[in-house]
């Protein structure tokens, strides 16, 4: 059964900084995998998607890299803002199934 | 840019009553899928649908839940006698088919479902 791990669970950052959120997965038999930003009590804004057959994927300051060998992706945030205060979710697509496995997720605050 | 939305925002239900939440899909997705997230926990796939039929289901899509897609436009979930522990903001989502290479999924806002 796939699991989906995100560290760490809460980070709180100065504004400017650059940052990098961690995901693991036990199962290496992925489709894809999918970074999504959640505000709180708001539904899920969909930021990144890597192919399986990728190995990274750039979004203006935002950067998601996949090592599906060693179960890992990363999101890299440039030049933190207090606006990318939010909850990131990591969510992997299961190979043979259409359905995506979510992470508990990373709660940051950029602060001023 | 089109969007998933949903309908209602938020529903407050007694125990044991029927609810159907709506939700309409980005209109050239084919498919559709439905998620739940309990307050403080992470997201659950529930159920995704695909040509008419129900093409994956997890354990928590049991006999109390069922989707239809009623007019071509609209895809619902019906919750038949709900529980307390239903409550949970419950989450549609849609994507494009492209053969052989899995798609974005793209989530609407949310129904918030409080049972009392």
């Amino acid at each position: 059964k796939q699991e989906v791990t995100q560290i760490p669970a809460a980070l709180s950052v100065p504004e400017g900084e650059n940052l990098v959120l961690n995901c693991s997965f036990t199962d290496s038999a992925i489709y894809n995998l999918q970074w999504f930003r959640q505000d709180p009590g708001k539904g899920l804004t969909s930021l990144l998607l890597i192919q399986s057959s990728q190995r990274e994927q750039t979004s203006g300051r935002l950067n998601a890299s996949l090592d599906k060998s060693s179960g890992r992706s990363t999101l890299y945030i440039a030049a933190s803002q207090p606006g990318d205060s939010a909850t990131y979710l990591c969510a992997v697509g299961i190979q043979g199934a259409q359905k995506l496995v979510f992470g508990q997720g990373t709660r940051l605050t950029i602060n001023p | 840019e089109p969007e998933v939305t949903q309908t209602p925002s938020h529903q407050v239900t007694q125990m044991g009553q029927e609810v159907i939440l709506r939700c309409v899909p980005i209109s050239n997705h084919l498919y559709f899928y439905w998620y739940r997230q309990i307050l403080g926990q992470k997201v659950e796939f529930l159920v995704s649908f695909y040509n008419n039929e129900i093409s994956e289901k997890s354990e928590i899509f049991d006999d109390q839940f069922s989707v239809e897609r009623p007019d071509g436009s609209n895809f619902t979930l019906k919750i038949r006698s709900t529980k307390l522990e239903d409550s949970a903001m419950y989450f549609c989502a849609s994507s494009p088919f492209s053969s052989g290479k899995a798609n974005e999924q793209f989530f609407g806002p949310g129904t918030r479902l409080t049972v009392l």
